[in-house]
């Protein structure tokens, strides 16, 4: 069974903490994707990696970062949390040779910082 | 740039049909995807489409034409379990995935 899996379900943290997120899946996919997802707002693509090493830039990367050492994981960092980021963080990942359109989603991440 | 627009909300009663539709403005445009999301759990891959014209998969059909940068979710037989909210996703080459806001269908008996 394919799996995405997040380090926290539930996080809160203070204005100015460093904060990881992390996601690693199981299904040796090249693609790797952070999304947020705020209400009226939908799913905004922060970050995207097509291979170790590499990264993009979504629509929304002001304040966040990432990082791909390994294919199978892939994190999420807020060098400094703000209140502003207090969202839904999904992360997704993808076959470059199967349908590249059909992600795999995990759990989600809830983050409230203070 | 790109802009995805699908209705905010929609309602239906059991055993019904019901459309969703979803327009979208993208450049060097690749596919159009349909993602299902029930309340509180992560989005799932429903259909998709790269060439024009209707594609089913048993109750749920998706449809697109290209020219008219249109699509839609056809529901049937509406179940109270399709209660959720459905994501049009438009992929750009190159890109990953971009959502629309998402609609959300509410099914009552």
């Amino acid at each position: 069974d394919v799996k995405v899996t997040q380090s926290s379900r539930y996080l809160v943290k203070r204005t100015g903490e460093k904060v990881f997120l992390e996601c690693v899946q199981d299904m040796d996919h090249e693609n790797m994707f952070w999304y947020r997802q705020d209400p009226g707002l939908g799913l905004r693509l922060i970050y995207f990696s097509y291979d170790v090493k590499m990264k993009e830039k979504g629509d929304i990367p002001e304040g966040y970062s990432v990082s791909r050492e390994k294919k199978e994981r892939f994190s999420l960092i807020l060098e400094s949390a703000s209140t502003n980021q207090t969202s839904m963080y999904l992360c997704a990942s993808s076959s470059r040779e199967a349908l590249w359109g059909e992600l795999f989603f995990g759990e989600g991440s809830r983050l409230t910082v203070l | 740039g790109q802009n995805i627009d699908q209705p905010t909300e929609m309602t239906a009663t059991e055993g019904a049909i019901v459309q969703i539709n979803c327009t979208y403005q993208t450049s060097g445009f690749n596919g159009l995807f349909w993602y299902q999301q029930h309340a509180g759990e992560a989005p799932t891959f429903l259909s998709y489409n790269v060439l024009d014209g209707l594609e089913e998969k048993g109750r749920f059909s998706s449809f697109l034409s290209r020219s008219k940068g249109y699509s839609y979710l056809l529901l049937k037989e509406l179940q109270m379990k399709d209660s959720a909210s459905y994501l049009c996703a438009a992929n750009q080459a190159g890109t990953a995935l971009i959502f629309g806001k998402g609609t959300t269908l509410s099914v009552s008996s």
